[in-house]
């Protein structure tokens, strides 16, 4: 089955400095969302990107289908930012509902 | 406009029990997913509804169960309940059955003692 793949595992930054997240997958998808769990556990959407460029505020996404690869870009970032960032794909042509997650980056911000 | 709701918020069950979570989706959405996250094993998909039926189910034993009513909303069965049944279980909505973004709620987390 299709493999998810999401680097680094962890990351420590001080307030205020960049991060990239990146998410590889190992099949063509059909669907492609970044989340970020907050400490109680719900998954807040933060991009649904199955192809190109997004941008919300301090953070953005690109896609790159045909190289099978996601990235999360944070600017600035804040220590509100910590948590777990995961990336989920749906995969194959026809809809399964299914998204496979990968393992997630667990962000820490230091203040 | 209100989120995915899910209830209740914590579950406290017995080994051998029976549990039920109950989900709404977003209004307007059709379709409804069930999402595990157990400790070490990451988040694992459960069930889809859309209109009523089940369309698709993840590798889960059939004690895991669940129905979607006319008003859309959600409720997942976990039967005979066992201590590795303890984890975090997320409800998603979206639009319909096509390819949509899933948007989810905050989670019911259910302990098996």
């Amino acid at each position: 089955g299709i493999q998810v793949e999401q680097s680094p595992p962890d990351l420590i930054l001080q307030e205020g400095a960049n991060s990239t997240l990146r998410c590889n997958f190992s099949d063509s998808v059909n669907n492609l969302q970044w989340f970020h769990q907050n400490p109680w556990g719900q998954l807040i959407n933060l991009f649904y990107i199955p192809s190109g460029t997004k941008q919300n505020g301090r953070l953005s996404a690109t896609t790159v289908a045909t190289e099978r690869y996601s990235l999360l870009y944070i600017s600035s970032s804040q220590t509100t930012d910590s948590g777990v960032y995961f990336c989920a794909v749906g995969v194959g042509s026809s809809n399964t509902g299914k998204l496979i997650f990968g393992q997630g980056t667990t962000l820490q911000v230091k203040p | 406009e209100a989120g995915v709701t899910q209830s209740p918020t914590h579950l406290i069950k017995t080994r051998g029990q029976q549990a039920t979570l109950r989900c709404s989706p977003i209004s307007g959405h059709t379709s409804v997913y069930w999402y595990q996250q157990a400790l070490g094993l990451g988040l694992q998909f459960l069930l889809w509804y859309d209109e009523g039926e089940e369309r698709n189910r993840g590798n889960f034993p059939p004690r895991f169960s669940g129905r979607q009513f006319p008003n859309y909303s959600s409720e997942l069965n976990v039967n005979a309940l066992e201590l590795e049944d303890s984890a975090l279980y997320l409800c998603a909505s979206s639009l319909d059955y096509g390819f949509y973004e899933q948007y989810f709620g905050p989670g019911t987390r259910l302990t098996v003692t």
